[in-house]
């Protein structure tokens, strides 16, 4: 029989070019944020997190904007490398549940 | 360094069998989770503890059963499966606001 399948956003990009994945949230009282990597076969890794006091972070190349007007996160990695390639979540949380994301696939290409 | 071990990495259950997915951290944490993740998502919260003695539902805690009557374990129990139940799972441990996960159980019911 004919099988569905679930599909992520998918952002391609070339090695060594600038990725933005970008994230919406729901709640307005959240007051911390995550972005997540996930690599096929792995659990979630932290990357960078940002509080609702913030609206910029960065880490090593890596940089994460924050827009609490329209509720709006956004990650992005400088010089993108083949092992960036993963799944990247952004997550919520406010009283210390986190939630998720649906997750955006990035795909880097030699 | 152990961080979060979660076992086992893969089961197959028929219908209506039961079993419990393992957690331990060694990290001291007080807050531990369970989250699980469909094809193409995010990650969603089943249950969640904030210290020994302590557990509390999340946003899909149907089915499921968990225990923490010490630090370090956070067993998530299945009673009857179902193939709803089919997914990956993910523990997790905090002791503020950064999470860390384990590798994740795959688990089929059929």
């Amino acid at each position: 029989g004919e099988s569905v399948g679930l599909h992520l956003p998918t952002l391609s990009v070339q090695e060594g070019d600038n990725s933005i994945i970008n994230c919406a949230y729901s709640n307005s009282a959240s007051d911390y944020f995550i972005w997540y990597k996930q690599e096929s076969g792995k659990g979630p890794q932290f990357i960078i997190d940002i509080r609702s006091n913030m609206d910029k972070r960065q880490g090593q190349r890596v940089t994460v904007l924050l827009n609490k007007t329209v509720k709006h996160l956004s990650l992005q990695i400088a010089a993108t490398q083949p092992g960036d390639s993963a799944v990247y979540f952004c997550a919520e949380t406010s009283q210390g549940n986190l939630i998720f994301g649906k997750g955006t696939k990035l795909s880097v290409k030699p | 360094n152990a961080g979060v071990t979660q076992t086992p990495k893969f089961r197959i259950l028929k219908i209506g069998q039961s079993m419990t997915l393992q957690c331990a951290q060694d990290m001291n944490h007080n807050y531990m989770y369970w989250y699980r993740q469909d094809p193409g998502m995010g990650l969603k919260l089943i249950y969640y503890s904030v210290g020994a003695g302590i557990t509390d539902k999340g946003e899909v805690p149907n089915g499921y059963n968990v225990s923490r009557s010490t630090t370090e374990d956070f067993p998530l129990r299945l009673e009857l499966a179902a193939p709803s139940q089919t997914s990956v799972y993910f523990c997790a441990s905090s002791s503020g606001n950064t999470i860390y996960f384990g590798e994740g159980s795959w688990l089929t019911v059929v």
